[in-house]
């Protein structure tokens, strides 16, 4: 079965402070995909990245960075030197072979950056 | 075409009523998605279509859903008989599906308040 996990419902920072949000995954394909999304206020989601199950190469792009550990079912999210204008819910999925591809989200973390 | 637009971005009615919602996806994608979003949790799959054919359904999706995208391009996404229950954030996407996987861009959704 297909499942994600954010465990932190809510994240206060200051503004600067780095955060990461947690994300832990649970499949049985060995072909899988997994995103993050970003929720501001506004409720719009905005895609921010997607990762193939054969490439646990992290990522970056700008203060955003992405750890892929497959030995961990994780794929965890670290903003550097937070900005008030990263304060929204952030999203992780995943999408396999076995759902079809259609994508499964977890409940999401709020996260407050305080000026 | 810029993104994902949905009509109307916010609904009130009064228990009973039926509603309508349309959603335009980005032009070239041939993925359609309905998603239903309640407070402080992630979107729920309702239902999604390939081109015009509607390929599945979720159970969250009761016999007062339909949706329908006739020319593979707009969808509408109908409640008849509509209950307090039914009151949340719904949120269309569109991908271009192929066999590296997709990703799913996201409308500004409808938010729904029936009375």
């Amino acid at each position: 079965a297909q499942k994600v996990t954010q465990a932190q419902t809510e994240i206060s920072v200051v503004e600067k402070e780095d955060v990461t949000l947690d994300c832990v995954y649970e499949t049985r394909d060995t072909t899988y995909y997994l995103f993050w999304y970003k929720q501001p206020p506004s409720g719009e989601l905005v895609f921010l990245i997607r990762r193939n199950s054969f490439d646990e190469q992290n990522e970056i792009s700008g203060r955003y960075s992405w750890n892929f550990q497959k030995s961990t079912s994780s794929f965890n999210f670290t903003i550097t030197a937070s900005q008030v204008v990263d304060s929204a819910v952030y999203f992780c999925a995943l999408s396999d072979r076995t759902g079809g591809f259609k994508t499964i989200f977890g409940a999401g973390t709020r996260l407050f950056v305080k000026a | 075409d810029t993104g994902v637009s949905q009509d109307p971005r916010h609904k009130i009615t009064k228990r009973g009523q039926n509603v309508t919602f349309r959603c335009d996806p980005i032009s070239e994608h041939n993925r359609l998605y309905w998603y239903r979003q309640t407070l402080g949790q992630g979107p729920e799959f309702l239902t999604y279509f390939q081109n015009e054919a509607q390929l599945e359904k979720s159970r969250l999706l009761s016999d007062r859903f339909s949706a329908e995208r006739p020319k593979g391009s707009f969808s509408t996404l109908e409640i008849q008989r509509t209950e307090q229950g039914d009151s949340a954030m719904y949120l269309c996407a569109s991908s271009l599906a192929s066999d590296l996987g997709e990703t799913q861009y996201f409308g500004p959704g409808t938010r729904l308040l029936v009375l």
